[in-house]
């Protein structure tokens, strides 16, 4: 069964770049689109972008100026970048797995993180 | 983008009650629909793909359906473990987006 895990630094300054890193254990890691979402406190949730494990990737053209996302499938890992944050950036960031199903009616989020919430805050 | 609008915002019914939880899409998304629960401080939880297919794991109480704009999630007789918030997502096209979330309470 697999399991995701965000990692990385849950204070951030002003105009820094946000990076978070998501572990993937168990089940493959190709043939999946890995992908990251936030939902900041009280509000819905915002999808930010995925990377498919050959590398390419697709970004909310929201937050596109400001956003890498990157794969290092020997160490089954994926990550965010998000550049230049201000307070609006404050959130949980989750890290999901989006699965599309053989007949392609599904093309869903069916394994998450726990989430790492991040304030932006000098 | 696709606006998703989910009604009502927040509800409250008794344990063994029927609930029936809408979401409206911007536009024609045909069957790409999915529901997701979320309980306070977890993440969401996948329930329903493809509008109406039940994701492995989860009670038949729940179930979805509709195509094209307007969708519901339906659980047949709640549970005190249901309580939680409940999010549509469409995946017709980019940018992914969700509802704003029904909040269902236990009376």
């Amino acid at each position: 069964q697999v399991q995701l895990q965000e990692s990385g630094p849950g204070l951030v300054k002003p105009s820094e770049t946000l990076s978070l890193t998501c572990t993937v254990s168990g089940g493959s890691f190709s043939s999946y689109f890995w992908s990251w979402i936030r939902q900041p406190p009280g509000k819905e949730l915002e999808w930010i972008g995925y990377i498919y494990y050959s590398g390419y990737t697709n970004y909310n053209p929201s937050l596109k100026s400001r956003v890498t996302i990157s794969i290092d499938t020997s160490r089954r890992q994926f990550s965010l970048n998000l550049s230049s944050v201000t307070a609006a950036d404050t959130a949980v960031y989750y890290c999901a797995r989006r699965i599309r199903t053989h007949d392609g009616g599904g093309f869903h989020f069916d394994s998450w993180g726990q989430g790492a919430l991040v304030t932006v805050s000098s | 983008d696709i606006q998703m609008t989910q009604s009502p915002s927040t509800l409250s019914a008794s344990v063994g009650g029927r609930v029936t939880i809408t979401c409206r899409a911007s536009q024609i998304i045909n069957s790409w629909l999915a529901w997701y629960q979320q309980k306070p401080g977890k993440a969401p939880k996948l329930l329903i793909y493809a509008s109406s297919s039940l994701e492995s794991g989860i009670p038949s109480r729940f179930s979805g359906s509709g195509s094209g704009t307007e969708f519901t999630l339906t659980i047949s007789s709640l549970q005190p473990d249901d309580s939680a918030t409940y999010y549509c997502q469409q995946y017709s096209d980019y940018p992914l987006t969700f509802g704003g979330g029904t909040k269902v309470e236990i009376k």
